[in-house]
């Protein structure tokens, strides 16, 4: 039932680019991402729903399709401060709005 | 900016007994969850609760935990008869409005420790 996260890791230098996928094999509601760094609570960035809307949070921005319940965060240009770990919430059809976590994504951006 | 507020922010108890976890959600939110994270895993979901009761709960969520609003402000999770698998971080989170369409936000946690 929790979605999948994909790349487990990630390792960047300052300005690159990544993409985290998160999918799911349950109709989705919404999707909700997070970014939580270490011994910190999770924070929230930013939700996609039904429709494909593209939503953004600074430099990261994020995609939804429905028909393929998945979901992607797109980081563009990284910033040191975007290390942390990446997980995305899904929200399923029918439930009562609590989030169904995925394991996320280690993101390290160096210098 | 309002925030969750959860106290303590450590806790460590011997195994067998109990402990309540506390959480003062923003004030004009009406849905509050229960989370928790085993070190380095991910967050799993326990409970929701609205309107002073359980909306859903997983499977985590046993007869050994129970959850309140005593006050109207605090939302408390109570573990009965703590067990060494309990050892977690806990976060509360509480949100506006119902469906998935608004975001939880979240407290700092409280780190349970069972010895």
């Amino acid at each position: 039932q929790q979605p999948v996260q994909s790349p487990q890791a990630v390792i960047l230098r300052e300005g690159e680019d990544a993409v985290i996928n998160c999918s799911s094999s349950k109709a989705l509601y919404s999707v909700h991402w997070y970014r939580q760094k270490h011994g910190e609570a999770p924070v929230f960035l930013m939700i996609l729903l039904k429709g494909g809307e593209q939503m953004r949070h600074e430099k990261i921005s994020a995609s939804f399709n429905e028909k393929k319940q998945q979901s992607s965060l797109y980081l563009t240009a990284s910033q040191l401060s975007y290390s942390g770990t990446y997980f995305c919430g899904t929200v399923i059809v029918g439930s009562q709005g609590n989030l169904i976590f995925g394991k996320g994504t280690k993101l390290s951006v160096k210098p | 900016e309002p925030e969750v507020t959860q106290t303590p922010s450590h806790q460590v108890t011997q195994m067998g007994q109990e402990v309540i976890l506390r959480c003062v959600p923003i004030s004009n939110h009406l849905y509050f969850y229960w989370y928790r994270q085993i070190l380095g895993q991910k967050v799993e979901f326990l409970v929701s609760f609205y309107n002073n009761e359980i909306s859903e709960k997983s499977e985590i969520f046993d007869d050994q935990f129970s959850v309140e609003r005593p006050d109207g402000s605090n939302f408390t999770l109570k573990i009965r008869s703590t067990k060494l698998e309990d050892s977690a971080m806990y976060f509360c989170a509480s949100k506006e409005w119902g469906q998935g369409n608004q975001p939880q936000h979240f407290g700092d946690g409280t780190r349970l420790s069972i010895l």
